[in-house]
């Protein structure tokens, strides 16, 4: 029972153009939400992240937005750069508690120069 | 400042042999978990540790242990390594709330 979907496994843009990476949640109960980047034989990385109580945070070319009516959050990316070629994974809890910390499977990201 | 450091990187068992994925931080953090992750899944924790002396299981924890005696040092144990064990491990920690702190990844392929 996966309680937090990423449905599409890859996304393909073009440099200087905006990705946009969705992800889906079905537990009402969470209230913290990250995005976590992931490059090939490395761990994931801290990204960004977001509380029920907002709906948008910003940290310079990444913005979260989360719409909790409809239990969905997206990553915006702009512009896009070749570097930030990598798995993207949406995850959420129940906060302050990382106890229950649930990851989306990942989508890869590809930016083309 | 090594953050989260995990060894081995890749190890090779056969099935019903033992094994245990050391992780290690240096970062005074509380809280410490394993997760493990598999193509199509996502990260899926197997067990975590709010302080030394206390562990509880996460949403996948059979064929798996571990112990915490020291703040720094979270091993995960196989006692009877199965071929559906074969993924990469992943140690993660934090404050206790918020971010991960993830380590490199321990990739295990069981015969």
């Amino acid at each position: 029972d996966q309680q937090v979907k990423q449905n599409s496994p890859s996304l393909s843009v073009q440099e200087g153009r905006i990705s946009i990476l969705n992800c889906d949640y079905t537990n009402s109960m969470f209230d913290y939400f990250l995005w976590y980047k992931k490059y090939p034989a490395e761990g994931p990385t801290f990204l960004i992240s977001i509380s029920s109580i907002k709906d948008k945070n910003e940290d310079g070319r990444f913005t979260v937005f989360l719409n909790k009516s409809a239990k969905h959050l997206s990553l915006h990316i702009v512009p896009s750069q070749p570097g930030d070629s990598a798995v993207y994974f949406c995850a959420a809890s129940g906060a302050p508690n990382n106890n229950d910390m649930r990851f989306g499977a990942g989508t890869r990201l590809t930016v083309k120069p | 400042n090594a953050g989260v450091t995990q060894t081995p990187k890749f190890q090779v068992l056969k099935t019903g042999q033992s094994m245990t994925l050391q992780c290690a931080q240096d970062m005074n953090h509380e809280y410490m978990s394993w997760y493990r992750q598999d193509p199509g899944m996502g990260l899926r924790l197997i067990h975590y540790s709010v302080g030394a002396g206390i562990t509880d299981q996460g949403e996948v924890p059979n064929g798996y242990n571990v112990s915490r005696s020291t703040t720094e040092d979270f091993p995960l144990r196989l006692l009877s390594a199965a071929p559906s064990q074969t993924s990469v491990y992943f140690c993660a920690s934090s404050f206790g709330g918020g971010e991960l702190f993830f380590g490199e990844g321990s990739r295990l392929t069981v015969l």
